[in-house]
C-alpha cells in the first residue's frame, strides 16, 4: 500500500541546536514534500523535492532524497523555539493525491 | 502564508447529526482537496475538486460524507449522519495546479467533536 512515515515519533533538542528528521516510503514517488504543522494551525509546505532531485535547501532548512534507499531528511539548524511543530512528510506517488506520514513531533527547548 | 478560509473552527454534533463544514479556497486555485486528520495526526484523504468538478474520493465519502465546490460559492464538506468515529479535525487544502508537483496550501481546518 502507498505510505510515507517518519521514523520518529518525537524529538527533543535545545535551541540552537539541528536537528535532522528522517522519514521512508513504499514504491517509487514523484516528488516527497515535507510540511509542518504548528499547534492550531493547518500544515504549511517547507519543501518540495523531485524524484530526480537528491537535495534541496529553503533556509535553514535542508531535505534530501535518496530513491534507492526510498527515504528522505530534513534538517533543520540553528533551531529556535518557534520551530516546535508536527513535521511531516508527504509522498505524491503520480496521482495528484499526496500521502502524509504520521508525523514527527519536535520540541525545541529553551 | 495560507488563505485558506474554514469555517467554523469548531462543531459539536451528537450521534445521528448533521455536521457542515465550509472552507474558501485561496483566490486562483482551482483544485480543493479535503482531508481528516486524527488525534493520532494521521491523514486520510477524503475527497479533492477541479473546480467544481469531483477529481477522486474515498469509499466512505461516498456513503455518509457528501461534498461540493460550486462555482461562486464556498465549499462544503457534510456528514449526513455523525458518528463517534468522525471527530477529528478536517482541513481544506487548495491548489494553484493540479499534478505531481503541485503545492497544497491548507486552512486551520473544522475541529468536529461528535459527543
Amino acid at each position: 500500500s502507498q505510505l510515507a512515515e517518519e521514523n520518529l515519533w518525537a524529538l527533543s533538542v535545545h535551541e540552537g541546536e539541528s536537528v535532522t528528521v528522517n522519514c521512508s516510503y513504499k514504491t517509487s514517488i514523484t516528488a516527497l514534500q515535507w510540511y509542518r504543522q504548528k499547534s492550531g494551525e493547518g500544515p504549511a509546505q517547507l519543501i518540495l523535492i523531485r524524484s530526480n532531485e537528491r537535495e534541496k535547501r529553503n533556509g535553514r532548512l535542508r531535505a534530501t532524497l535518496d530513491t534507492s534507499s526510498q527515504s528522505s531528511s530534513l534538517s533543520i539548524t540553528a533551531t529556535r523555539c518557534e520551530d516546535t511543530a508536527v513535521y511531516f512528510c508527504a509522498a505524491n506517488y503520480g496521482n495528484e493525491k499526496i500521502t502524509f506520514g504520521a508525523g514527527t513531533k519536535l520540541t525545541i527547548k529553551p | 502564508n495560507s488563505k485558506v478560509i474554514q469555517t467554523p473552527r469548531y462543531l459539536v454534533k451528537g450521534q445521528g447529526q448533521k455536521a457542515k463544514m465550509r472552507c474558501i479556497p485561496e483566490k486562483g486555485h482551482p483544485v480543493v482537496f479535503w482531508y481528516q486528520q486524527n488525534k493520532n495526526n494521521e491523514f486520510k484523504f477524503l475527497i479533492n475538486f477541479q473546480n467544481q468538478e469531483v477529481l477522486q474520493q474515498i469509499d466512505m465519502t461516498e456513503k455518509r460524507f457528501s461534498a461540493e465546490c460550486p462555482s461562486n460559492s464556498p465549499c462544503s464538506l457534510e456528514i449526513q449522519s455523525s458518528e463517534a468515529g468522525d471527530s477529528a479535525l478536517y482541513l481544506c487544502a487548495s491548489s494553484p495546479s493540479g499534478g505531481n508537483y503541485a503545492e497544497q496550501f491548507f486552512g486551520p481546518g473544522t475541529r468536529l467533536t461528535v459527543l
